[in-house]
């Protein structure tokens, strides 16, 4: 079946230090592939998406690039903020109208000053 | 900006009693979805609904799960029988035909004692 798996966490950063939450996933098929976000005390929020190989996902300074060959869709942000600390989940659906999404394990950050 | 809204925002239960979780989908969105987060855990699919139908299910919606839309706006999940392993957050979500992107609810956190 698909799965997703995710760098274990908590990750503690610094503020302004470099992001990297790695993601790879195991599909029948080319998916879609999502970064959601849940902040303390907050439901999910969509962060990025990358729908085929090779296109980049962005928002709020995070990045995440579809690599079919290797199988991930690793997210990274070039400085880190306080405000960033969450949880972060990696995600995939298949295209076609109600179509389930297949979540990680989640990874927590932390940014510290 | 469109959201979905969920009611009630907690809910604690006895073990065997009924509850009933509501969501107001994003309006002009078809496609619904209800997941579920046990503490710490991974968010997991419980069912998807299109045109008045279940469109698929998981393993863990048995029985004792059933979703209905019973209005033009209100999409809901019914557990028949709380057991306390229901506790959860429990997400729902809706999306549309063309971007196909599922947007998240705040969730109920559901507590069974």
């Amino acid at each position: 079946g698909n799965s997703v798996t995710q760098m274990e966490g908590p990750v503690t950063l610094s503020e302004e230090a470099f992001l990297t939450i790695n993601c790879t996933y195991t599909a029948t098929g080319y998916p879609s592939l999502f970064w959601y976000v849940q902040y303390p005390g907050e439901g999910l929020q969509l962060l990025l998406k990358a729908t085929k190989a090779d296109d980049k996902g962005s928002n709020k300074g995070f990045e995440a690039t579809y690599r079919k060959e290797t199988t991930s869709f690793h997210l990274e942000k070039g400085s880190v903020q306080v405000s960033d600390s969450a949880v972060y989940f990696c995600a995939l659906s298949f295209t076609g109208g109600g179509n389930k999404l297949t979540f990680g394990t989640g990874t927590q950050l932390k940014v510290e000053l | 900006e469109p959201e979905v809204t969920q009611t009630p925002s907690h809910q604690v239960t006895q073990m065997g009693q009924e509850v009933i979780l509501r969501c107001v989908p994003i309006s002009n969105h078809l496609y619904f979805y209800w997941y579920r987060q046990i503490l710490g855990q991974k968010v997991e699919f419980l069912v998807s609904f299109y045109n008045n139908e279940i469109s698929e299910k998981s393993e863990i919606f048995d029985d004792q799960f059933s979703v209905e839309r019973p209005d033009g706006s209100n999409f809901t999940l019914k557990i028949r029988s709380t057991k306390l392993e229901d506790s959860a957050m429990y997400f729902c979500a809706s999306s549309d035909r063309v971007t196909e992107t599922q947007y998240f609810g705040p969730g109920t956190r559901l507590l069974v004692l």
